[in-house]
């Protein structure tokens, strides 16, 4: 079956700081792959979204990056975090064919930038 | 560009009925997605809906309606549980890519 993972759960940054999330998927090849962050409250917001390695695409111009180092491997990064980088972050899987037109979501991980 | 509107809150009672609406405009429209979000978790899927028409999943529906960029959840006989953030999201179909786009959540309170 197919699952998903994304680590750390929870970390807490300080400002200046440097920033790695990383995603996995098990048991499928060449998903579409999706990071997305959501304020306290908010709704969320599609940071990047890649269909195979090497290839991202990004929706708001930001300090944030990703790389897709592998196929089921996703990762987002910082060189530098901001105050409003806080928030919950999802990375997520769809794939029309085998999950079924459902996006799966990873477990989430908090960042506060302090 | 991608543009999707829900209201940002509302609020019921146990037992009754509620309905939620979401509005969307996009390019390449392929698929609406209703997910159920409690504090601080993942979202949880609800409903897919592609064509015309109204989808029934036990106490939850999901309307759409393509020609009016419309849809709606419709939760049945509320309960407690229910209380939580309910997101609409579109699946925008471009160049071989499927993009997926979320409205900003309707949080709704469920009161005894």
């Amino acid at each position: 079956s197919q699952t998903i993972h994304q680590w750390p759960a929870t970390l807490v940054q300080p400002v200046g700081s440097p920033l790695s999330l990383e995603c996995t998927v098990e048991g499928t090849s060449n998903p579409n792959l999706y990071w997305y962050r959501q304020a306290a409250g908010r709704g969320l917001q599609l940071l990047f979204y890649s269909v195979g390695i090497g290839q991202i695409s990004s929706e708001v111009p930001q300090n944030l990056s990703a790389s897709r180092p592998q196929d089921r491997q996703f990762i987002l990064s910082s060189k530098k975090l901001l105050l409003s980088d806080s928030g919950f972050y999802l990375c997520a899987w769809f794939s029309r064919q085998l999950t079924g037109n459902t996006i799966y979501f990873g477990e989430g991980s908090w960042l506060t930038v302090v | 560009g991608q543009n999707i509107d829900q209201p940002t809150e509302m609020t019921a009672t146990e037992g009754a009925i509620v309905q939620i609406n979401c509005t969307y405009q996009t390019s390449g429209f392929n698929g609406l997605f209703w997910y159920q979000q409690h504090a601080g978790e993942a979202p949880t899927f609800l409903s897919y809906n592609v064509l015309d028409g109204l989808e029934e999943k036990g106490r939850f529906s999901s309307f759409l309606s393509r020609s009016k960029g419309y849809s709606y959840l419709l939760l049945k006989e509320l309960q407690m549980k229910d209380s939580a953030s309910y997101l609409c999201a579109v699946r925008d179909y471009l160049d071989n890519t499927d993009k997926l786009i979320f409205g900003t959540g309707t949080r709704l309170q469920v009161f005894p």
